[in-house]
């Protein structure tokens, strides 16, 4: 079965800071990966995805994540963290023909100001 | 344009009793999915709609959780005789096309249900 799980389960960045949040996922075919974000107050909204092609893909907000399929990994990055980026992360991926999504049990990011 | 909307926001419950779920996905979406998510957990995987068909409901924990889809829009998740354990926040998606394979879902607000 596929599961994904992600390594940090709880982050403290001052601002400026580089991020970087490590998920792992477990499947032998061909996966979809997504991480989608959850500010305060707010519902589930995507980051960024990762269908085919360049291993690299830059998201929103400047964001992004690589996709090393080698190590089953699907890190995500961001090279100056700001305070309003605080929220909960979390790592996804989806195979066969739902689209079906397998979270990550997230990670939440606190950024100081 | 409107997001996915569900109601109520917050359901607060006794043991054993039934409850109602509602999902209104975003209008052309053929695709629906229900997920629930436990305090400090990512989102579980519960049921998915291909129009007005469940096309896969292997997330469903057990026969006391039913969805429906009656006219390939809105969806109702239904709990029978619910259990402290069913506390949770329910997820409704909805995504555009056919298959929603790679597709990106757009999440509502959730019903945050509390069992006492």
């Amino acid at each position: 079965a596929q599961s994904v799980s992600q390594h940090n389960h709880h982050v403290i960045l001052s601002e400026a800071a580089s991020l970087e949040l490590g998920c792992n996922y477990s499947y032998g075919g061909t996966v979809n990966l997504f991480w989608y974000v959850q500010y305060p107050g707010q519902h589930l909204q995507l980051l960024l995805k990762y269908f085919s092609g360049d291993p690299l893909v830059k998201g929103i907000k400047g964001f992004e994540a690589e996709f090393i399929k080698s190590k089953f990994s699907f890190n995500l990055r961001k090279p100056s963290v700001q305070w309003s980026d605080t929220a909960e992360y979390f790592c996804a991926c989806s195979s066969g023909n739902t689209g079906k999504l397998i979270f990550g049990q997230g990670t939440t990011l606190q950024v100081k100001p | 344009g409107a997001g996915v909307s569900q109601t109520p926001s917050n359901k607060v419950t006794e043991k054993g009793k039934y409850v109602e779920l509602r999902c209104d996905p975003i209008s052309g979406h053929t695709a629906l999915y229900w997920y629930r998510q436990s305090l400090g957990q990512g989102p579980e995987f519960l049921i998915y709609f291909q129009g007005t068909g469940a096309a896969d409901d292997s997330g469903l924990p057990n026969d006391r959780f039913f969805a429906v889809r009656p006219e390939g829009s809105v969806s109702t998740l239904k709990i029978q005789r619910t259990e402290r354990g069913d506390s949770a926040v329910y997820l409704c998606a909805s995504s555009p096309i056919l298959a929603g394979v790679g597709d990106e879902q757009f999440f509502g607000p959730g019903t945050r249900l509390t069992v006492l």
